[in-house]
């Protein structure tokens, strides 16, 4: 079965940029979705399809993918962007989530 | 709009039964791929089960034999049959749905709430 990895937490300064990394074998072939999890909320899709911003989400959101690494890049950290991030691919008629990465702004 | 809204969860015996239940509205369950997504308390996210449009089923290892998804297109209903249940089993359950134009692209766009399934003695 396909396993996606994330690190599980990692802080960023208010007003800088945060990274968030996702990992999987030739994760490029693949379609990577993004969510954000805010805490007691269900989760809400940031980014789909690698770089695709849904709307009423903010431009400051971005993603790519390449290789092994899928990234979602959060611009100008704001308060309200400490959550847990999972990334998502489809493979062999099965919904894999990454492990979650919690962001803490600082 | 587009409103999940799940029912059915509750405390219950290790080895027993459940069966959860989510309404929607704003579209029809049986044209679009419907999906049960649960996290454990103070974990991550865990896919559990999935079923077409044209009504094929698929299920995470962890839960084969004992989960059961199933819909009723006349009450716009999804359904998720719960049995043997454990407690590594706890965890909020979310009825949500899936869009994409092929499948290697689907992903999620609408979740509810969500149900507390607790299994606990």
């Amino acid at each position: 079965s396909y396993e996606l990895t994330q690190p599980l937490s990692m802080s960023v300064a208010l007003g800088q940029t945060a990274r968030i990394t996702c990992g999987g074998n030739n994760i490029r072939s693949k379609n990577v979705h993004w969510y954000q999890q805010r805490p007691g909320q269900a989760p809400v899709v940031v980014i789909y399809r690698d770089d695709n911003r849904p709307s009423g989400i903010p431009e400051r959101f971005s993603g790519s993918n390449s290789g092994n690494t899928a990234t979602l890049t959060i611009s100008r950290a704001q308060a309200g962007d400490e959550a847990d991030y999972y990334c998502q691919v489809w493979d062999s008629n099965t919904v894999v989530f990454g492990g979650g990465t919690r962001l803490t702004v600082l | 709009e587009v409103q999940l809204v799940e029912s059915g969860g509750g405390l219950v015996q290790p080895g027993g039964s459940l069966r959860l239940s989510c309404a929607a509205s704003g579209f029809a369950v049986r044209s679009n791929y419907m999906s049960w997504v649960r996290q454990a308390p103070g974990k991550g996210l865990e896919w559990v089960s999935i079923i077409y449009s044209g009504g094929s089923t698929y299920y995470a290892d962890s839960v084969k034999g004992r989960f059961t998804i199933s819909r009723d297109n006349s009450k716009n209903a999804l359904y998720l049959q719960i049995h043997s249940l454990r407690a590594d089993d706890t965890a909020m359950y979310y009825c949500t749905s899936l869009t994409g134009q092929f499948l290697e692209w689907l992903w999620i766009d609408y979740w509810g709430q969500g149900t507390l399934v607790t299994v606990s003695s």
